[in-house]
C-alpha cells in the first residue's frame, strides 16, 4: 500500500464550476499537509500548505484535513481555465532526523477547465 | 528572489551512457532535494542534503545513481550507466528547512527531462 494514494483523474470540468480534489494516507505521522500546482513542463509550485487538521482558505482555494479520517482535500471555487494543470498532495513529518523536510507526493490529479 | 536553476532542461541518451544534472538551489536554502519524476506519477525523493551532508540517500539506486553538493551550494546528480526505466523528469529543489515548524516549504526548479532510448 503506498503512503498516499490519490486519485489520477484526469478530471474535466465547465468554467465556474466547484473543484473537489482529494488524497489519503496511511502514516499517521504525517503533520504537515501541501498541496502543489504544476503546468505541463514545468516544476510543482506550492499552492496551499497546513499543518495538522482543520481548514484553510486562500481566495478561490481552501484545503480541509480530517487526521482522523487521514484525509485531505483541495476545493476550488470558481474554476478558470488557467487553473487546468496536475494537483499534487504532499504530506510530511515534524521533528529533526532524516524524515524532516522529505515531502511523500500522491500520484497528481490532472484537471482541466473548459471554458 | 532567483528560483531554483536546474540544467540541462532536456537531454536524450542511449542505454549504458551516463548523464549528468546540475541544481543552483536558492540563495541561502541550506536544503536541497533530488526527486524523480516517472510520467504519471507524483515526485519520489531520491536523495537530500542539508548543506553538503547527505540526510536521505535511501532510494537511490546507489549502483548508478550518485549525487553530491560540493560547498553546500550547487549539486550534481548523475547516472551511470542509464537504464531505459530511468527516463524520467529530475527536479531538485530547496528550501530554509531550519528545525522548527512551518519552515518545510520546498521551492521547485522546472526539471530536466530524461530520456534514454
Amino acid at each position: 500500500q503506498k503512503e498516499v494514494e490519490q486519485d489520477p483523474g484526469p478530471l474535466s470540468v465547465p468554467e465556474g464550476a466547484i473543484v473537489s480534489l482529494n488524497c489519503t494516507y496511511s502514516n499517521s505521522a504525517f503533520q504537515y499537509f501541501m498541496w502543489y500546482r504544476q503546468y505541463s513542463r514545468k516544476g510543482p509550485e506550492l499552492l496551499m500548505y497546513t499543518y495538522s487538521s482543520g481548514n484553510k482558505e486562500d481566495g478561490r482555494f481552501t484545503a480541509q484535513v480530517d487526521k482522523s479520517s487521514k484525509y485531505i482535500s483541495l476545493f476550488i471555487r470558481d474554476s478558470q481555465p488557467s487553473d487546468s494543470a496536475t494537483y499534487l498532495c504532499a504530506m510530511s513529518r515534524p521533528g529533526g532526523g532524516t524524515s524532516y523536510g522529505k515531502l511523500t507526493f500522491g500520484q497528481g490529479t490532472i484537471l482541466t477547465v473548459h471554458p | 528572489e532567483a528560483g531554483v536553476a536546474q540544467s540541462p532542461r532536456y537531454k536524450i541518451i542511449e542505454k549504458r551512457q551516463s548523464v549528468a544534472f546540475w541544481c543552483n538551489p536558492i540563495s541561502g536554502h541550506a536544503t536541497l532535494y533530488w526527486y524523480q519524476q516517472i510520467l504519471g506519477q507524483g515526485p519520489k525523493l531520491l536523495i537530500q542534503f542539508q548543506n553538503n551532508g547527505v540526510v536521505d540517500d535511501s532510494q537511490l539506486p546507489k549502483d548508478r545513481f550518485s549525487a553530491e553538493r560540493l560547498k553546500g551550494v550547487d549539486s550534481t546528480l548523475k547516472i551511470q550507466p542509464a537504464k531505459l526505466e530511468d527516463s524520467a523528469v529530475y527536479l531538485c529543489a530547496s528550501s530554509l528547512a531550519h528545525w522548527g515548524a512551518g519552515d518545510t516549504e520546498a521551492f521547485f526548479g522546472q526539471g530536466t527531462r530524461l530520456t534514454v532510448v
